[in-house]
């Protein structure tokens, strides 16, 4: 079976530090873009963090950039989240989540390769708390 | 970044109904554009990808249209287990952005 399991959520005091796991299964890791989306309470989706297959590109929401760090472990089909100088503001679920890709090649209209990705496999997420 | 609206933010619809949600970009996305639902307590869960391609699994009634800035989730006759908030999603450009959900309710 297909999985992804956060791990590491916890209350936290403001300004201080945590580390997210998500261990994966069921597939070869190695091949995927992976991502951290969060969710505050009672709002929507928000994009945190990607990285590539080999964990040579990563991208960062402004809102986390110089705080946060995205890694991974291919070798242990792990995916983590430092986070650090902790704010209210990044009280939220977590969710790692796998990013699939749907190609298209060169058609009548179009004279390049096009690739669309979303996200397939998500993970049940995990509670992260920061509050004095 | 790109921003993405939603409308309507919330609806009530009774089971069987046919149920359209919009989703506006805020500059083209081309067909960069999928969409997810989402039930309480729960992660989301893709529905839709490249605007119109269906993800394997995900039921036929639910349907995606739309090309540049204007994009639209249909769902041709509203099932119970339908109800859900669901989140359109452009991937053009990083950083991908959600809209802001639409809450479908039972009438």
């Amino acid at each position: 079976e297909v999985q992804l399991v956060e791990s590491g959520g916890a209350l936290v005091q403001p300004g201080g530090s945590l580390r997210l796991s998500c261990t994966a299964s069921g597939f070869t890791f190695s091949r995927y873009w992976m991502k951290w989306v969060r969710q505050a309470p009672g709002k929507g989706l928000e994009w945190v963090a990607n990285i590539k297959q080999d964990g040579n590109e990563k991208n960062y929401a402004d809102s986390v950039k110089g705080r946060f760090t995205i890694s991974r472990d291919n070798a242990k089909n792990s995916l983590f989240l430092q986070m650090n100088s902790l704010r209210a503001e990044d009280t939220a679920v977590y969710y790692c989540a796998r990013v699939d890709v749907f190609t298209v090649g060169p058609t009548f209209s179009r004279t390049k390769y096009y690739y669309y990705y979303y996200m397939d496999v998500w993970g049940k997420g995990t509670t992260v708390t920061v509050s004095s | 970044d790109i921003q993405m609206t939603q409308s309507p933010s919330s609806l009530s619809a009774s089971v069987g109904d046919r149920v359209t949600i919009t989703c506006r970009a805020s500059r083209s996305v081309s067909d960069f554009l999928n969409w997810y639902q989402q039930k309480p307590g729960k992660a989301p869960k893709v529905l839709i990808y490249a605007a119109s391609r269906l993800q394997s699994g995900v039921p036929s009634r639910f349907s995606g249209s739309g090309s540049e800035t204007d994009f639209t989730l249909t769902i041709s006759s509203l099932q119970p287990e339908d109800f859900a908030i669901y989140y359109c999603q452009q991937s053009y450009i990083t950083p991908v952005t959600f809209g802001g959900g639409t809450k479908v309710e039972i009438k």
